[in-house]
């Protein structure tokens, strides 16, 4: 069964500074999803990480995919109010036609 | 980009009624859609899977009889959540890939349906 672990949960962070979302999974996987959530609205496509080795970089956060270790993680840089959501990570299982399955989240919000 | 999207929006229905949630492809065909369900501060659960011309594939512990799916076409997937009780509230959100991207083959969110049963 394919299990995907995020970490933290939660995250409070000042402006300004730097994070990293962690997201481990349990079994092989070649591709990897983050997804931004506002409070009341559905998910909102950020990264697709298809690749080991493969990094991806949009404004101030930066996801990269370690297959090998199973690791993805999504780092913040100079966080702003703006980034202040819920982030999922979720991970397919190789096979077309199947559903991703979704860690359990990161709430981040991010303060003056 | 593709799209992907619910009606309705939001629904508040009586307890014991029947609530029908569509989900339609825009500019792609699906031939699987996926519904997934999230309380509040929670993750995606997905429900189940949505094969067009064929029954849906089940997760464990959702019951078939009361999440009634029937993927009619290949741009429609339909939910209809029978005899809903107040803990059916929740938000039901829809998915769908587009085969025609094989390499970066991604999958579409629609923006969800919040159901409150009264």
């Amino acid at each position: 069964e394919l299990k995907v672990e995020q970490n933290p949960l939660f995250l409070s962070m000042q402006e300004g500074k730097n994070y990293t979302i962690y997201c481990n999974y349990s079994t092989t996987s070649d591709r990897l999803y983050w997804y931004r959530q506002d409070p009341g609205k559905s998910l909102e496509s950020l990264f697709v990480l298809l690749s080991n080795g493969a990094v991806k970089q949009e404004g101030r956060l930066m996801a990269s995919l370690d297959t090998k270790a199973r690791l993805s993680t999504l780092h913040i840089t100079a966080a702003v109010h703006d980034l202040s959501a819920t982030y999922f990570c979720a991970v397919d299982n190789n096979q077309a036609g199947t559903a991703l399955i979704f860690g359990k989240g990161t709430t981040l919000s991010v303060s003056s | 980009g593709a799209v992907v999207s619910q009606h309705p929006s939001w629904v508040i229905c009586k307890s014991g009624t029947s609530v029908k949630i569509e989900c339609r492809s825009l500019d792609f065909q699906a031939t699987t859609m996926f519904w997934y369900r999230q309380f509040p501060k929670q993750s995606l659960m997905l429900m189940a899977t949505s094969n067009e011309g064929s029954k849906a594939t089940y997760e464990q512990g959702v019951e078939k009889d009361k999440f009634l799916i029937n993927h009619a076409s290949l741009t429609l997937s339909t939910l209809t959540v029978t005899s809903a009780h107040p803990e059916d509230s929740s938000f039901y959100i829809c998915s769908a890939r587009d085969p025609g991207l094989a390499y970066q083959e991604t999958q579409y969110f629609g923006p969800g349906t919040r159901l409150l049963v009264l």
